[in-house]
């Protein structure tokens, strides 16, 4: 099993540009979610899909969409890159929630 | 905003040492999970606690919960270099069982 792929690794991005952060499960999760982490701040939800075709905010949404059109693949879309878009960013999904969640590698992403 | 808060922020020990962790939070929880992140990596899994439970082991780990005082604690036992990582705990809330997390704890296990 390959778990929680997440590409890329890095980017570095211009302020404006758009981009696509890719998330893939083969563990049949429904449950799948993204998060950012800051230095010292830890993780916050960013959006979130608890099935194919089912998508949801989480707690700093703004400046990105997603979408579920399949139970694998659940990208995040960077609309027009900021400076405060710079951070980490991790993907991971779970069986509905109940057992705990796998988390990608991660995608650390600089926008200059 | 942050559900759980974890103390200490850095923990600094011997190996062969016990290393324990706490984790606060706010709100009536469906279970409470405690994460390890070694450094430039992602998260895994360590353990899960259901609101209904007062204490889980596995392996080194011991994880208590306390409801009534909104509180859980990570105990490690005989602590190694390997150890040496982030420990984060996140809590499940609500019905879309998504995870909120704590800033983490820093721990650093000395050879």
């Amino acid at each position: 099993n390959a778990g929680v792929t997440q590409t890329p690794k890095f980017q570095v991005l211009k302020t404006g540009q758009s981009m696509t952060l890719q998330c893939a499960q083969d563990m049949n999760h429904e449950y799948m979610s993204w998060y950012r982490q800051d230095p010292g701040m830890g993780l916050r939800l960013i959006h979130y899909s608890v099935g194919a075709g089912i998508t949801d905010q989480g707690e700093v949404p703004n400046g990105y969409n997603v979408s579920r059109s399949t139970t694998e693949d659940f990208p995040l879309r960077l609309l027009s890159a900021a400076p405060s878009q710079t951070s980490v960013y991790f993907c991971a999904s779970s069986y509905r929630g109940i057992d705990g969640y796998t988390f990608g590698s991660g995608t650390r992403l600089t926008v200059v | 905003s942050q559900q759980g808060e974890e103390d200490p922020q850095a923990l600094s020990i011997q190996e062969g040492e016990n290393a324990t962790m706490n984790c606060s939070y706010k709100t009536s929880i469906n279970n409470l999970q405690w994460y390890r992140q070694n450094s430039g990596r992602g998260l895994v899994h360590l353990i899960l606690i259901r609101s209904n439970e007062r204490e889980k082991h596995s392996g080194r780990l011991r994880v208590t919960l306390d409801t009534s005082k909104k509180s859980s604690s990570l105990l490690i036992t005989a602590s190694r270099a390997a150890d040496t990582a982030s420990y984060f705990c996140a809590t499940d809330a609500g019905s879309a069982r998504q995870l909120t997390f704590g800033s983490g704890t820093q721990l650093t296990v000395l050879p």
